[in-house]
């Protein structure tokens, strides 16, 4: 158990609806990591947050946004689902902002499948 | 363009024997390498990892070498073991520092 906890763990939804992925980090740790999986691919970095802030994004699409809470924890935002968009996203946590030499601690993942 | 690529999909192995996973990587500033285990329905949890500067880390049975001049990184697994079937994933921290990069995985599977 790496600490992370993301919910919920499957989702089913139609294409055009928006659905939210919930991520709590590690204890103490203050930043968050999303990546997607898809079919055949290696997980792809989404974006990243420290602290509440916004640090790093990668190949996230307009349709899809995030936050982090003042508890930490975070929330991954689909929107205007396509059947592409069926995946498993993973979110990770580490202590610091950035990697430098420490790993990060992943989720199990939710895996969410558009109908 | 993949920077971290794991060209064999899948390897079998039978249990005792050495299992080789290989990776390859195209930025020659990546500075350290990282090798993640994944089972079903679980996240990537870490495995091992190696700094640029060294050219093998070992940890138990598990040992990552590092070719700088060819680009390539290779986990062998001694003796392989029946729960080590997983798939492995290479990475490597982007420029920035600010995430992973990640192969698309070797799906390892090791025989009794």
């Amino acid at each position: 158990d790496s600490g992370v906890t993301q919910t919920p763990k499957h989702l089913i939804t139609a294409t055009g609806q928006r659905v939210t992925l919930r991520c709590s980090p590690r204890s103490g740790d203050l930043s968050v990591y999303w990546y997607q999986q898809s079919l055949d691919q290696g997980l792809q970095f989404l974006i990243q947050y420290y602290n509440g802030e916004e640090r790093a994004k990668g190949n996230i699409l307009e349709r899809f946004s995030a936050q982090q809470f003042p508890d930490l924890h975070s929330e991954l935002n689909l929107s205007s689902l396509e059947l592409g968009d069926s995946a498993l996203y993973f979110c990770a946590s580490s202590v610091a902002s950035g990697l430098a030499g420490g790993e990060q601690y992943f989720g199990p993942g939710t895996r969410l499948t558009v109908t | 363009d993949q920077q971290v690529k794991q060209n064999s999909p899948s390897l079998s192995v039978q249990e005792g024997r050495i299992s080789i996973l290989n990776c390859d990587y195209t930025n020659s500033m990546f500075d350290y390498f990282l090798w993640y285990k994944k089972y079903p329905a679980e996240g990537p949890t870490f495995l091992i990892s190696i700094s640029s500067i060294k050219d093998k880390n070992e940890d138990g049975r598990f040992t990552v070498f590092l070719n700088k001049s060819a680009k390539h990184l290779s986990l062998h697994i001694v003796p392989s073991q029946p729960g080590d079937s997983a798939v492995y994933f290479c990475a490597a921290p982007n420029q920035a520092g600010t995430a992973l990069i990640f192969g698309k995985g070797t799906t390892l599977s090791v025989s009794s």
